[in-house]
């Protein structure tokens, strides 16, 4: 069954400090990978998405996350947390237009 | 969110009542999604539509039905409400198959509702 895991429930990290958001997934194949980001009392704004080619992608806010074939991971990363950063993180997986699954989120909270 | 706009933002309603929750679309993308949103479960899809009076259901579609009448309009209906569907809903639309899902959804900025 296609399931996706993000262990950390929350996670907290001092500004400035490097952050990893961890994603395992469980599918077929490989899927098509996304992680969002969500501020409180807002919807869900995708940060970056892997489907194929170079396995280290870039996204927005100075986002990175690599695919993992052999670990069925797509963890995010961020060499240096701003306060700003403070939200819930959120991997998704899906190969079509009706099978997206999210993981339950991680909470990650900035210290100044 | 730009282009996808959810109604009411806020609801709270009676035990056996019937709600309908709207979400509108500028976009004019095919694909629209109904997902509630509770600790500890993530995002799960209720229901879904892939064109105008195509529905089909999600993983948690029990109690909730779904009309879509026209292209910008996907509503959800809570038949009688509960307790349990106390939740926050998030409405998302995507692109059609052919355009690919590297694009992701799109989402609205929810529906908070408490049934008591």
């Amino acid at each position: 069954a296609q399931s996706v895991t993000q262990p950390d429930i929350h996670i907290t990290v001092s500004e400035g400090a490097s952050l990893e958001l961890r994603c395992n997934y469980s599918y077929g194949a490989t899927p098509y990978l996304f992680w969002y980001v969500q501020s409180p009392g807002q919807g869900l704004q995708l940060l970056l998405k892997y489907f194929s080619g170079d396995t280290l992608v870039q996204g927005i806010k100075g986002f990175e996350a690599e695919f993992k074939r052999s670990q069925s991971s797509f963890n995010l990363r961020k060499p240096s947390v701003h306060w700003s950063d403070a939200a819930e993180y959120f991997c998704a997986v899906g190969q079509n237009n009706n099978d997206m699954r999210f993981g339950a989120g991680t909470r990650l909270t900035v210290k100044p | 969110d730009a282009g996808i706009t959810q109604s009411p933002r806020h609801k709270v309603t009676e035990t056996g009542t019937p709600v309908t929750l709207r979400c509108h679309q500028t976009e004019n993308h095919r694909y629209m999604y109904w997902y509630r949103q509770d600790p500890g479960h993530g995002l799960r899809l209720i229901h879904y539509s892939y064109g105008v009076k195509d529905t089909d259901k999600g993983e948690v579609s029990d109690g909730y039905s779904v009309s879509r009448s026209k292209t910008e309009d996907f509503l959800l209906t809570l038949e009688s409400a509960t307790s349990s569907q106390t939740s926050v809903y998030f409405c998302a639309i995507s692109p059609p198959p052919g355009q690919g899902l590297g694009y992701g959804y799109t989402f609205g900025s929810g529906t908070r509702l408490t049934v008591v």
